[in-house]
């Protein structure tokens, strides 16, 4: 059964600095694997998209990879903003009719 | 636009009554949606795969007497927490399948028994 984790669970980062958001995920065998955000008492946002064949995927300041045979996935975020603090949920999908398994989160907190 | 639609987004009940959310597809026919619920600080957790015209699939835990899901049309699937206890407040998701690449999100109720 797959499962994820995010390390670390809370991040809080000076305005402007460049940070890391880990993913790792048990079951290497990923059809695809998704970033979302989430505000405080939204919903989803869906930041990037990034299917097994491919190794990233970039829009705007995030950038996001994939590595699969070490079951991990980065979110790399550019010169962060204040507006950037919400909590980061990554997912992974075992098939493509399979729902996605999410891991618990990572809260960022950008300070100006 | 939006793809998925949720009603009501936020509802207040009585322990002991029973609550029915909606979840709709907008954009396209769905014969899978998935219902998550995420209580606070934690991450979504699915509860059941919702299936038009068949019974829905249920998680490890969930209770299907007690969640109730019905989805009789390509379009609508419905959630019924039954006798709800404040246990059961949480922030419930559904999700849509579009086509083999991406989960479609509804934006969420919150339910909360007093």
């Amino acid at each position: 059964k797959q499962e994820v984790t995010q390390i670390p669970a809370a991040l809080s980062v000076p305005e402007g600095e460049n940070l890391v958001l880990n993913c790792s995920f048990t079951d290497s065998a990923i059809y695809n694997l998704q970033w979302f955000r989430q505000d405080p008492g939204k919903g989803l946002t869906s930041l990037l998209l990034i299917q097994s064949s491919q190794r990233e995927q970039t829009s705007g300041r995030l950038n996001a990879s994939l590595d699969k045979s070490s079951g991990r996935s980065t979110l790399y975020i550019a010169a962060s903003q204040p507006g950037d603090s919400a909590t980061y949920l990554c997912a992974a999908r075992n098939s493509g009719n399979t729902p996605l398994v999410f891991g618990k989160g990572t809260r960022l907190s950008v300070i100006a | 636009g939006a793809v998925v639609s949720q009603h009501p987004s936020w509802v207040i009940c009585k322990s002991g009554t029973s609550v029915k959310i909606e979840c709709r597809s907008l954009d396209f026919q769905a014969t899978t949606m998935f219902w998550y619920r995420q209580f606070p600080k934690q991450s979504l957790m699915l509860m059941a795969t919702s299936n038009e015209g068949s019974k829905a699939t249920y998680e490890q835990g969930v209770e299907k007497d007690k969640f109730l899901i019905n989805h009789a049309s390509l379009t609508l699937s419905t959630l019924t927490v039954t006798s709800a206890h404040p246990e059961d407040s949480s922030f419930y998701i559904c999700s849509v399948l579009g086509g083999t690449d991406t989960q479609y999100f509804g934006p969420g109720t919150r339910l909360t028994v007093l």
